[in-house]
C-alpha cells in the first residue's frame, strides 16, 4: 500500500537558513506525490505536485522539492526561510484509481528571527 | 479563483446527536473527498466520492457515517449519532480528475461534548 512517512515532526531554523522537510515514500508503482502546507488555524494548500514529468518540481513561495527514486524520497526544500514560512507541512501520496490521498504526520516548521 | 467553501466552520453538537457537514466543491469537479484531522494529528481520508457513489472509504467511516451529493453542488457528511473522538476538523476537498491535486476547503471544526 502507498504510504509516505516525515522524518522530524518538528524542524526549526533561523531566517534566511536552508530549509529542508523530509518525506520518504511507499509505492509499489510509480507514485504521485504532494507537499501541502496548513497555517495556523487554517486549511491545507498545495505548495507542489510530482506527477512523473520532472523530477525536480518548483512549487510556489520558494519551494522545491525533488524526486529521487533511488531514495524513494521526495524533500522539500527552501534556500532560505522566511518568518512567514512558519507552518505545518504535510507530505502526501496519491492511491488508487480515485486519487485518495494518504498524509504524512506532518512537520512542523519553526522560524527564529 | 475558485474555491472548495465550507459550512459552518464551526459546529459543537452533543454526544448522540446527528450532524451535517456541508461542502461547496468547486464546480467543474468530478471527485470528491472527505478528511479529518484530530488536534494535533495528522490529516485521515475518509471517503472519496465519484459519479454519485462512494468509490473508497477507510476504516474510520464506519456505518454512523454517511455522504450525499443531494443537488448537483453540495456535498455533505453525515454523522449519525456523534461520539466524543469524532471531535475533529473535517475538511472537505474536490479535485478535477485523477492525479490532479485536490483542493481543499477551510475546514470545519466539530465538537463534541
Amino acid at each position: 500500500a502507498q504510504s509516505v512517512t516525515q522524518l522530524g515532526s518538528h524542524v526549526s531554523v533561523s531566517e534566511g537558513a536552508l530549509v529542508l522537510l523530509r518525506c520518504n515514500y511507499s509505492s509499489s508503482v510509480p507514485p504521485y506525490l504532494f507537499w501541502y502546507v496548513q497555517y495556523p488555524n487554517q486549511g491545507l494548500q498545495l505548495l507542489l505536485k510530482y506527477t512523473s514529468a520532472a523530477t525536480l518540481v518548483k512549487g510556489i513561495n520558494g519551494f522545491e522539492a525533488e524526486f529521487k527514486k533511488s531514495e524513494t524520497s521526495f524533500h522539500l526544500t527552501k534556500p532560505s526561510a522566511h518568518m512567514s514560512d512558519a507552518a505545518e507541512y504535510f507530505c502526501a501520496v496519491s492511491v488508487g484509481n480515485n486519487n485518495d490521498m494518504r498524509f504524512g504526520a506532518g512537520t512542523r516548521l519553526t522560524v527564529k528571527p | 479563483e475558485p474555491e472548495v467553501t465550507q459550512t459552518p466552520s464551526h459546529q459543537v453538537t452533543q454526544m448522540g446527536q446527528e450532524v451535517i457537514l456541508r461542502c461547496v466543491p468547486i464546480s467543474n469537479h468530478l471527485y470528491f473527498y472527505w478528511y479529518r484531522q484530530i488536534l494535533g494529528q495528522k490529516v485521515e481520508f475518509l471517503v472519496s466520492f465519484y459519479n454519485n457513489e462512494i468509490s473508497e472509504k477507510s476504516e474510520i467511516f464506519d456505518d454512523q457515517f454517511s455522504v450525499e451529493r443531494p443537488d448537483g453542488s453540495n456535498f455533505t457528511l453525515k454523522i449519525r449519532s456523534t461520539k466524543l473522538e469524532d471531535s475533529a476538523m473535517y475538511f472537505c476537498a474536490s479535485c478535477r480528475d485523477r492525479h490532479y491535486e485536490q483542493y481543499f476547503g477551510p475546514g470545519t471544526r466539530l465538537t463534541v461534548t
